[in-house]
């Protein structure tokens, strides 16, 4: 079945530092994928949609400039954290559909970040 | 703006016990309705997809339920067994379109005692 991965599943950084999460979709294309962030016992907010080969849509109230999402290839999304605090410490989930009739969205396995 | 409200929000049944879990949204235009389950710090897993031309949809010990015009849908676990433990979710997506983004419910956390 379809499978999107998430690296890392965790990490930790240091407060002012970026980090880089990748979600890749690993045997399907995907022009659309979408980024995902949940706190403790909260359910999933939408941050944005990443399209390929052009800018990102974000949701009200997500900061462009501090999520900085790049889908540079079918397969392919990053999602960076630029100059992380504390606040920004979350579960980040992403997604992707197959598409076609079926519309079934596959989930990544998730990133784990605490930032320092 | 579509809202997507699971109650209640934990639920704890002893193994075995066929259960029910709700969720209600308030804009009846959906294209469908997916249920997700979540097991403590990880990803989702997709269990049943209902479009919205369909009544319901059937996965082993899994029955979903749609009913758009009450906003409702639900999911029954028949035989409930303590490796159902976890966060159950329900998302619809708005309008038409194979890539539309899902708006969540809170989940139920359901725990299944042996």
């Amino acid at each position: 079945g379809a499978v999107v991965s998430q690296h890392p599943s965790w990490v930790i950084c240091k407060s002012g530092t970026s980090v880089k999460i990748e979600c890749r979709s690993l045997d399907f294309q995907a022009t659309t994928m979408f980024w995902y962030r949940q706190f403790p016992k909260q359910s999933l907010m939408l941050m944005a949609t990443s399209n390929e080969g052009s800018k990102a849509t974000y949701e009200q109230g997500v900061e462009k400039d501090k999520f900085l999402i790049n889908h540079a290839s079918l397969t392919l999304s990053t999602l960076t954290v630029t100059s992380a605090h504390p606040e920004d410490s979350s579960f980040y989930i992403c997604s992707a559909s197959k598409g076609g009739t079926g519309n079934t969205i596959y989930f990544g396995e998730g990133s784990w970040l605490t930032v320092v | 703006k579509q809202e997507v409200t699971q109650i209640p929000a934990a639920l704890s049944v002893p193994e075995g016990e066929n259960l029910v879990l709700n969720c209600s949204f308030t804009d009846s235009a959906i294209y469908n309705l997916q249920w997700f389950r979540q097991d403590p710090g990880k990803g989702l897993t997709s269990l049943l997809l209902i479009q919205s031309s369909q009544r319901e949809q059937t996965s082993g010990r899994l029955n979903a339920s749609l009913d758009k015009s009450s906003g409702r849908s639900t999911l029954y676990i028949a035989a409930s067994q303590p490796g159902d433990s976890a966060t159950y979710l329900c998302a619809v997506p708005l309008r038409t379109g194979a890539n539309s983004k899902l708006t969540f419910g809170k989940g139920i956390t359901l725990s299944v005692r042996p």
